[in-house]
C-alpha cells in the first residue's frame, strides 16, 4: 500500500541534543513537507522540497535542517538552536502539478526533557 | 508569511444542524485550494482540491464552493453528525511557487453535540 511513514511516533530529547525525525513516502510524489503544530494552533510550515537535492524554508525554519537525497525521503533534524522544540511534527507529500491532494504521515510528538 | 485565514476558529452545533466555514486567501496568487478534515489521533485527510472559479464539489453531506476573484472558499456540512467533529483545514499553494508551497490556515474546530 502506498503511503507516508513517519518515525518515531514519540521522541524524547535532552536539551542541547540534535534529533532527526524520519519521513518516507512511496507515493512517487515530487514535493515533501514538514509542519509543526503547537497546542491550539494550526500547521506551520518548517521546510519543503519540490525536487531531490533542493529545499526551501517555510515560515519557521530557524533551528531546523533538512535534506532530500532521495525522492522518497525527507528527514528533519531539530537542532539545539531550536529554542522551543516540544511540539507535534507532521510530514506530508503531494505532486503540485497534478492538482491532487496531499497525504500525511501519522506524526511525531517530540518532547524535550 | 502567506495569509490564509479561516473563520470561525471554533464552532459548536447540535446534531442535525447545517453549518459552514470560510477560508480566505490572496486572490491574485491563486493556483489551487485544498480542504482537509483532521480528526483527533488521526492524520489529516483530503476532502477537496479546487482549481476553477465557481467550482462546487460535493462528498456526501459535505460540499465546498470557490470564488478565486474575491479570494474565498466556503465549506458546508448539511445535517451535522457527531462523527463530523474534527478540525477542518484549508491549504493554499500560491502560483508564484508553482503551487508547491502548501500553506495551511489555522483551521476551524467543529464539535457536533448529540
Amino acid at each position: 500500500d502506498g503511503g507516508i511513514t513517519q518515525s518515531p511516533k514519540y521522541l524524547f530529547r535532552k536539551e542541547g541534543q540534535n534529533v532527526t525525525l524520519s519521513c518516507e513516502q512511496n507515493l512517487n510524489h515530487d514535493a515533501m513537507y514538514w509542519y509543526r503544530q503547537d497546542p491550539g494552533q494550526g500547521l506551520r510550515l518548517i521546510y519543503y522540497s519540490q525536487i531531490v537535492n533542493d529545499f526551501q524554508k517555510g515560515d519557521i525554519a530557524e533551528g531546523y535542517s533538512v535534506s532530500r537525497e532521495k525522492k522518497e525521503s525527507f528527514p528533519l533534524t531539530v537542532t539545539s538552536a531550536q529554542k522551543n522544540p516540544t511540539a507535534f511534527y507532521l510530514c506530508a507529500s503531494f505532486s503540485p502539478g497534478s492538482y491532487t491532494e496531499a497525504f500525511f504521515g501519522q506524526g511525531t510528538r517530540l518532547t524535550v526533557v | 508569511i502567506l495569509n490564509v485565514e479561516q473563520s470561525p476558529q471554533s464552532l459548536h452545533v447540535q446534531e442535525g444542524d447545517s453549518t459552514n466555514f470560510t477560508c480566505s486567501f490572496p486572490s491574485s496568487n491563486f493556483y489551487a485550494l485544498h480542504w482537509y478534515r483532521w480528526e483527533t489521533a488521526k492524520s489529516p485527510e483530503a476532502l477537496f482540491v479546487m482549481t476553477l472559479n465557481g467550482d462546487e464539489k460535493k462528498k456526501g453531506r459535505i460540499s465546498a464552493t470557490l470564488n478565486t476573484k474575491e479570494g474565498y472558499s466556503y465549506l458546508y456540512i448539511k445535517g451535522s453528525q457527531p462523527e463530523d467533529s474534527a478540525t477542518y483545514l484549508c491549504a493554499f499553494p500560491p502560483i508564484e511557487t508553482s503551487g508547491s508551497r502548501l500553506t495551511f490556515g489555522e483551521g476551524t474546530q467543529l464539535t457536533v453535540n448529540p
